[in-house]
């Protein structure tokens, strides 16, 4: 399996603080995505990242940034948590070539309270 | 638009029933891909199987089938005699090739929840 992990895992926070959603993986892929899980929603995409530096907005990127520092990691930010943002995270990467599959991290599990 | 559909929102069966996920998308690339995943109630998320849009043979592994039809742009999934291990969310997922605006992106539809009882 790949090795791509997420931290943290569950988190909690108060409406209006900021949060920051960390994927790290160790496949050097070049592809890596940031979705929410919603019941009823499936899996939607965030926001994604093609390379180093490079992003681009999913369907439902308003009121989250991501950057890309680094091949390895892809960071998630609210910026300000609202309560329908609590959601499962998850962060997913692939190679390349568009005939890979992407790889899955855990999942995170965020509260707005 | 959903670029993919799956209309099934949950499927009950009774194990050893046959049970088929529909799949339908929607692309104006030539090339692509399409892809199955299975969310188990642990909630990792973990890859079945991979088509290219130029391959349209179905494809068979142990119990799970495949079929693939760019006429209707369906990509199906059939579980033969299910057993409760099945019981999961299923989602299909496209990407598309071209070189467009969308390359990179990976999409998925909405997921099946399939129950299988005892």
């Amino acid at each position: 399996d790949a090795g791509i992990t997420q931290s943290p895992r569950h988190k909690v926070t108060e409406t209006g603080t900021p949060v920051t959603l960390r994927c790290h993986q160790t496949e050097n892929h070049r592809y890596m995505y940031w979705y929410r899980q919603d019941p009823g929603h499936g899996l939607r995409l965030i926001h994604y990242s093609y390379g180093v530096k490079d992003t681009d907005k999913g369907e439902v990127s308003d009121g989250y940034s991501v950057s890309r520092s680094k091949t390895e990691d892809f960071l998630l930010t609210l910026e300000s948590a609202t309560s329908s943002q609590t959601s499962v995270y998850f962060c997913a990467s692939r190679g390349a070539y568009m005939n890979t599959e992407a790889f899955f991290g855990q999942g995170t599990r965020l509260t707005v309270v | 638009a959903q670029k993919v559909t799956q209309a099934q929102t949950e499927i009950s069966v009774v194990e050893k029933e046959d049970v088929t996920l529909d799949c339908v998308y929607e692309t104006r690339d030539t090339t692509y891909y399409l892809f199955w995943y299975k969310q188990p109630p642990s909630g990792e998320l973990v890859f079945l199987i991979r088509r290219n849009s130029f391959d349209e043979q179905n494809e068979i592994s142990g119990r799970y089938s495949w079929n693939f039809q760019k006429s209707t742009s369906s990509f199906n999934f059939t579980i033969t005699a299910s057993q409760v291990v099945d019981s999961a969310v299923y989602f299909c997922a496209l990407s598309e090739a071209g070189g467009g605006s969308t390359l990179g992106r990976l999409y998925f539809g909405r997921g099946t929840q399939l129950t299988v009882w005892p």
